[in-house]
């Protein structure tokens, strides 16, 4: 059963670095989000793509973070240069559409030093 | 600011008990309100929702009581068993907003047998 697939699982980077993050989204869904989850924000909104277009790029990350959807089955999240408080996990979830059921990943675990 | 407020932040009681987690919202937009249950290492996964016309919802040992005129709902888990132990999250979204689910920060739950 093919839910959302995101690699890697984890990732160390050094500060500066650039780093790409994997996503699959389940198979035949028009929504694609992008999270960024840690302990004290809690899940933050980093995008979202409706049938492959950019619907919202969230505000303050829009600095470093750039995620793309190449096609409808695969998105990269890019973040350019690293640094260390980027470090969480980063979500990437995807649905069919109106108030339908969000699938997420496992997420990819960050760590920048 | 929080657009989605969640209390208390962390919760323990005993197996067989009743949990009860409070939620509350300050967009009136808001209309959908899913439940997130998330264990370690894992995505967050949808648990029960409900919509706006709606007071109650139940599923299982899950129930959402929705109060819209005083923008807060509350999921009460009862019977909590140890397997229930895992980080809830209260999420939120616009019929004008797409799919995006805005989240609260959580509240970590422990059940002990």
């Amino acid at each position: 059963d093919a839910g959302v697939t995101q690699t890697p699982r984890h990732e160390v980077a050094e500060k500066g670095q650039t780093i790409i993050l994997k996503c699959e989204p389940v198979s035949g869904h028009n929504d694609l989000f992008w999270y960024r989850q840690t302990k004290i924000q809690g899940l933050e909104l980093l995008s979202y793509f409706r049938s492959k277009s950019l619907m919202e790029d969230g505000g303050a990350f829009k600095d470093r973070f750039k995620a793309e959807m190449l096609n409808s089955s695969f998105s990269t999240l890019k973040i350019q240069p690293t640094e260390p408080k980027d470090s969480a996990v980063y979500l990437c979830a995807s649905s069919f559409g109106q108030n339908t059921e969000v699938f997420f990943g496992k997420g990819t675990r960050l760590t920048v030093v | 600011q929080q657009q989605v407020r969640q209390s208390p932040q962390s919760l323990t009681v005993w197996e067989g008990e009743t949990a009860i987690l409070n939620c509350s919202y300050e967009n009136s937009a808001f209309d959908y309100f899913p439940w997130y249950q998330q264990f370690p290492g894992e995505g967050p996964a949808l648990l029960i929702a409900i919509r706006s016309v709606s007071d109650k919802k139940e599923d299982g040992g899950f129930t959402i009581f929705f109060n819209k005129r005083e923008k807060n709902l509350s999921l009460h888990i009862k019977d909590s068993q140890p397997g229930d132990s895992a980080t809830y999250f209260c999420a939120a979204s616009a019929n004008s907003a797409g799919n995006k689910l805005t989240f609260g920060i959580g509240t970590r739950v422990l059940v002990r047998p």
